[in-house]
């Protein structure tokens, strides 16, 4: 069966700091892969996604970046955070039409 | 374009009573349809998918779903609900384009269970 794993669980990171969010999935392979950000208030919105190794669509423009660099392996990157940047970070993998989420990561940008 | 409304942006239901919780979509042509579940700090979780071959989808958790094309809705029930069942529930419709599927959810339902 297929699994996605997330980390970190949860990040504190002060404003101006660089970022790292890794998203993996286990027992499938060429899935399309993607991220959201989910803020309080404001519902899921898509960051990104990607439908094969190097291959990245940004939905929104901010200073955020990913990219994958394994065919199951996707990275959310930041050179400089933001207080706006924080919020609920899900990974989510889709084999067709429906997505798969994992657990998320909660960061706070102080 | 695609378009989902959820009609209540809270339900409160007490224990063992019925659920509905209410959803409106708008597509340019047959849809995949979806509703997930949300428990605080956690990721989604798929609860059900309709993609034609049946109005009545059935989910897990005892949750189901009457896909009606005349009246746009994808209304989600559950007879009798649980204390677990609180959590936020998201109606989903999905489309495809530049090689993969996007989903485009609606602003969520924050359900309440009273004991």
């Amino acid at each position: 069966s297929q699994t996605i794993h997330q980390w970190p669980a949860t990040l504190v990171q002060p404003v101006g700091s660089p970022l790292s969010l890794e998203c993996t999935v286990e027992g499938t392979s060429n899935p399309n892969l993607y991220w959201y950000r989910q803020a309080a208030g404001r519902g899921l919105q898509l960051l990104f996604y990607s439908v094969g190794i190097g291959q990245i669509s940004s939905e929104v423009p901010q200073n955020l970046s990913a990219s994958r660099p394994q065919d199951r392996q996707f990275i959310l990157s930041s050179k400089k955070l933001l207080l706006s940047d924080s919020g609920f970070y899900l990974c989510a993998w889709s084999p067709l039409d429906e997505q798969f989420f994992g657990p998320g990561t909660r960061l706070t940008v102080l | 374009a695609q378009s989902v409304t959820q009609l209540d942006s809270h339900v409160s239901v007490s224990e063992g009573t019925p659920v509905l919780l209410r959803c409106n979509y708008s597509s340019s042509y047959s849809p995949s349809l979806f509703w997930y579940v949300q428990h605080p700090n956690k990721g989604l979780q798929l609860l059900l998918k309709y993609t034609s071959a049946a109005t009545l989808v059935k989910g897990i958790n005892g949750f189901e779903a009457e896909f009606k094309k005349s009246e746009t809705s994808f209304h989600l029930t559950k007879p009798s609900a649980h204390m677990s069942d609180a959590a936020e529930y998201f109606c989903v419709v999905s489309y495809s384009g530049a090689g993969s599927y996007q989903l485009t959810f609606g602003k969520g339902t924050k359900l309440s269970v009273i004991p």
